[in-house]
């Protein structure tokens, strides 16, 4: 069965340092997003991208934060200069399209877990 | 404001003892209402989608309802292997995010 792909799935990273989290989401999917959760609260959304721009952001997604489509197949998520609060999973995540009833779902994978010290 | 609940926030079943969880949301518009499983350290498994009140689907020991306020998952006869965290998560009319709801951690004891 098709799933979303992440790479890394734990890293340490001092404060202050750039980290690119990586994923290839389902081949033939459209939409693409990434979301965090802090350990022990709910699952928030950081940003979806379509068609080679990011098309919503929450006000998470502040300018430390960027995202790229590189080639065909990844997605990354960038945090330029990380902060301790910025310790979280990092779930990226696919959808096929924007149907009224088909194709809706958002498939998530494994995550990322980052930690900054 | 946009806003997805979920109770009980934890619940400890006996094996075979059925029960349901619930999600009460308000959102303006909604277009869909979701259903996933979490594991520890693992992201989202996704179970069901729900569109429309009235509407119902299965799987399994799973069964999802949606009514215009609220969403139930009903775990019939659970099984240890069920024990996860169950997340809720709302799709609005416009914009492609979802929503979640802090979950329901379920514990099935044997």
């Amino acid at each position: 069965e098709p799933e979303v792909t992440q790479t890394p799935s734990h890293q340490v990273t001092q404060m202050g340092q750039e980290v690119i989290l990586r994923c290839v989401p389902i081949s033939n999917h459209l939409y693409f997003y990434w979301y965090r959760q802090i350990l022990g609260q709910k699952v928030e959304f950081l940003v979806s991208f379509y068609n080679n721009e990011i098309s919503e952001k929450s006000e998470i997604f502040d300018d430390q934060f960027s995202v790229e489509r590189p080639d065909g197949s990844n997605f990354t998520l960038k945090i330029r200069s990380t902060k301790l609060e910025d310790s979280a999973m990092y779930f990226c995540a696919s959808r096929e399209k924007f149907g009224p009833l088909s194709g809706n779902t958002i498939y998530f994978g494994e995550g990322s877990w980052l930690t900054v010290v | 404001e946009d806003q997805v609940t979920q109770s009980p926030e934890a619940l400890r079943l006996q094996e075979g003892e059925s029960s349901s969880l619930n999600c009460s949301y308000t959102v303006s518009g909604l277009r869909g209402l979701f259903w996933y499983r979490q594991d520890p350290g693992k992201g989202p498994e996704f179970l069901f989608t729900l569109y429309s009140a009235g509407e119902e689907k299965e799987k399994e020991r799973l069964k999802a309802t949606l009514t215009k306020k609220e969403s139930f998952l009903h775990i019939t006869a659970p099984k240890p292997e069920d024990s996860a965290t169950y997340l809720c998560a709302v799709q609005r009319g416009t914009g492609n995010q979802f929503y979640f709801g802090t979950g329901t951690s379920l514990t099935v004891i044997p």
